[in-house]
């Protein structure tokens, strides 16, 4: 599986934007990019997930570098119920159904 | 339906002693996902169902450890003769195909402790 590499911890002030990076610098043409998020004592979430095109939903925004090599995850006004530890993970469009999670990005929100 | 259920939500056993944990996933899920997590790092995973059907077994997966989904609906999983290494979250997740990138919906996992 083609790996990812996230910062140990970011913090960020509540109402503020947060922009959560993320590299993939082996990433293949089928990888999708997939963000889950674990809440404190609770399984992780889905958020978002994308493959080329910039994608927005209801609870965040995923922007891909052109090259694909990168790619960030944007909270647009940060609450403290987004204090999570937040995974990007590479998922082939071809039958890997398994997650590979990394140790993820610890965001702490300060009030 | 309320989502990915898991039974218990803690167990606390002896070195030596089998559990067994069980997963309800999402209605009409026909993908069951096993994970671990230890403290500190990602969930791993373990093994995963399509129905009935176990398709793909980690390496994770020890003899000591099974897995089963006999009606493709809930799903098991036994460790016989637990080690304290075993101490760890275990977590099981239900998709719907046939999207392959379709989401994973996790459920709020076991906590098992071997003393």
């Amino acid at each position: 599986d083609a790996k990812t590499t996230q910062p140990n911890s970011m913090e960020s002030n509540e109402e503020e934007p947060v922009h959560l990076p993320c590299n993939h610098s082996t990433i293949s043409g089928t990888d999708y990019i997939h963000w889950y998020r674990q809440l404190p004592s609770q399984g992780p979430e889905y958020v978002i997930h994308g493959l080329t095109s910039n994608v927005n939903n209801r609870m965040a925004s995923l922007a891909i570098a052109e090259d694909r090599k990168s790619s960030t995850l944007i909270l647009h006004r940060a609450t403290l119920r987004d204090a999570a530890v937040y995974y990007c993970i590479l998922r082939d469009e071809f039958g890997n159904e398994k997650l590979t999670f990394g140790t993820g990005t610890r965001l702490t929100i300060i009030p | 339906d309320t989502g990915v259920s898991q039974n218990p939500r803690h167990k606390i056993t002896k070195r030596g002693q089998n559990v067994t944990f069980r997963c309800d996933p999402i209605s009409e899920h026909n993908r069951l996902y096993w994970y671990r997590q230890t403290l500190g790092q990602g969930p791993e995973f373990l093994t995963y169902f399509q129905n009935e059907a176990q398709l793909e077994k980690s390496r994770l997966l020890s003899d000591r450890f099974s897995a089963e989904r006999p009606k493709g609906s809930f799903s098991t999983l036994e460790i016989q003769r637990t080690e304290q290494g075993d101490s760890a979250m275990y977590l099981c997740a239900s998709s719907h195909t046939p999207d392959s990138y379709n989401e994973q919906f996790f459920g709020p996992g076991t906590r098992l402790t071997v003393l």
